[in-house]
């Protein structure tokens, strides 16, 4: 069965430290994205990738960046975290046209002490 | 830039009453509407969607009908039951922007129905 994982399920980072988020899917899907949830601002992209070797700029974009080595991962990078970047972040995959579905991996919790 | 704007933050209801999640959107071409489910410790999955005027998206007694005209899409069932408990998002993608399946979310709706 097609699927998004993500990795680690929970993080405790320290302020300044660097974090690296991790996404895997199996669904062959060119498209890959990272969210953001917060309560009251339900889900924010972060960035996205057209496929391996892409990365592009999403709504909210500062203080991330992202990695893309290869059709099946996508990582999320805080070079210097901040205590504002507490929060829960997916990752999803899809393919490309207006129509098409999302598939969201199941998360990871991330607190910035 | 395009936007979603859900009214309800939180809906508390009792097992078979009728639920309506309000969702209005904002785009500058013609948008595709989801409807997403997220369950506790899960990622959102979708529950439906619908891509022209007038078309009614519907799964699992959950339906909503696209209104070009309101620039609405509000989420309808009939009589809830208490595995309905989730937060429900509404979405749109606009290939107008050059957004290449990109998704904006609404804020979500806590959806909690008690036995």
């Amino acid at each position: 069965e097609a699927a998004v994982t993500q990795s680690p399920r929970n993080k405790v980072a320290v302020t300044g430290g660097k974090v690296t988020l991790s996404c895997n899917q199996t669904n062959n899907h060119n498209n890959m994205y990272w969210y953001r949830q917060d309560t009251g601002h339900g889900l924010r992209l972060i960035h996205y990738s057209y496929g391996a070797g892409s990365t592009e700029k999403g709504d909210i974009p500062d203080g991330y960046k992202a990695s893309r080595p290869s059709q099946e991962n996508f990582s999320l990078i805080l070079e210097l975290a901040t205590p504002s970047q507490t929060s829960v972040y997916f990752c999803a995959s899809g393919d490309p046209g207006t129509y098409a579905e999302q598939f969201f991996g199941p998360g990871t919790r991330l607190t910035v002490l | 830039g395009d936007s979603v704007t859900q009214t309800e933050g939180q809906v508390a209801l009792s097992e078979e009453d009728f639920l309506t999640i309000h969702c209005n959107y904002s785009a500058s071409g013609y948008p595709t509407l989801f409807w997403y489910v997220q369950y506790p410790g899960e990622g959102p999955q979708l529950l439906f969607r619908a891509s022209r005027d007038k078309e009614k998206g519907s799964s699992r007694g959950f339906e909503a009908t696209y209104d070009k005209g309101t620039t609405s899409f509000h989420l309808r069932k009939a009589s809830v039951q208490e595995s309905d408990s989730a937060v429900y998002y509404c979405a749109l993608s606009d290939l107008a922007t050059g957004g290449n399946n990109k998704l904006t979310f609404g804020q979500g709706t806590v959806l909690s129905v008690i036995p």
